[in-house]
């Protein structure tokens, strides 16, 4: 299985809102990743998980908080988001090939922030 | 910082024609290089991943090459079909081997 899932696959949420995107890996991968990608954009690192704590943090507003419950989970925590932060949400997580890595990716999430 | 271009940004081809794409990056101390497929609001698919010792790979259609010295990568896609039809990402690892840098994207349209 080298599948990576992603839920909901669409959300809407006001400014006020709090809500979670969820990502889901079985492959026994030990990190794990989220990109943010706006139209026709390539995607934009934002936090990078290994071995369930948090290694690279590529300035984030606080606004996204990533937590990693275990080696198979991902969330995204929003709260207060701005029109802004539209975009889609991609998950993904790696594994060594020989001497490297190879990311495999899931479906996305679609956020609207109205 | 590693930049990645991605040359030509957009491109219209009959089917059935073979066709090529272009991947540059600056530093060539580099992990690995993938080329992904993205189709309109969906994920990343990965199509072929080569690694910094390796000079190609083939997958079906596809073959990829790496020629590390000069920061160059190209997707050879043969025999284009409709169904090819979907945005290209090239992207490197940097030296950190924890993250990706992503070129900005062929749009490739196979019109039958």
């Amino acid at each position: 299985d080298t599948e990576v899932t992603q839920t909901p696959k669409h959300l809407v949420m006001g400014m006020t809102n709090k809500k979670s995107l969820k990502c889901e890996q079985h492959m026994g991968h030990r990190a794990m990743y989220w990109y943010k990608q706006k139209a026709k954009k390539p995607p934009e690192l934002m936090f990078v998980y290994s071995y369930e704590k948090l290694s690279i943090n590529e300035s984030v507003p606080s606004r996204f908080s990533p937590e990693c419950p275990n080696s198979s989970l991902l969330n995204l925590h929003l709260h207060a988001l701005q029109p802004e932060d539209s975009a889609l949400y991609l998950c993904a997580s790696s594994e060594k090939v020989g001497e490297t890595y190879e990311q495999y990716f899931g479906p996305g999430t679609r956020l609207t922030v109205t | 910082k590693q930049e990645v271009t991605q040359i030509p940004a957009a491109l219209s081809v009959p089917e059935g024609e073979n066709l090529v794409l272009n991947c540059s990056f600056t530093d060539s101390a580099i992990y690995n290089l993938q080329w992904f497929r993205q189709d309109p609001g969906k994920g990343l698919t990965s199509l072929l991943l080569i690694q910094s010792s390796q000079r190609e790979q083939t997958s079906g259609r596809l073959n990829a090459s790496l020629d590390k010295s000069s920061g160059r990568s190209t997707l050879y896609i043969a025999a284009s079909q409709p169904g090819d039809s979907a945005t290209y990402l090239c992207a490197v690892w940097i030296d950190s081997g924890y993250a990706l840098n992503f070129g900005k994207g062929t749009s490739l349209l196979v019109t039958p």
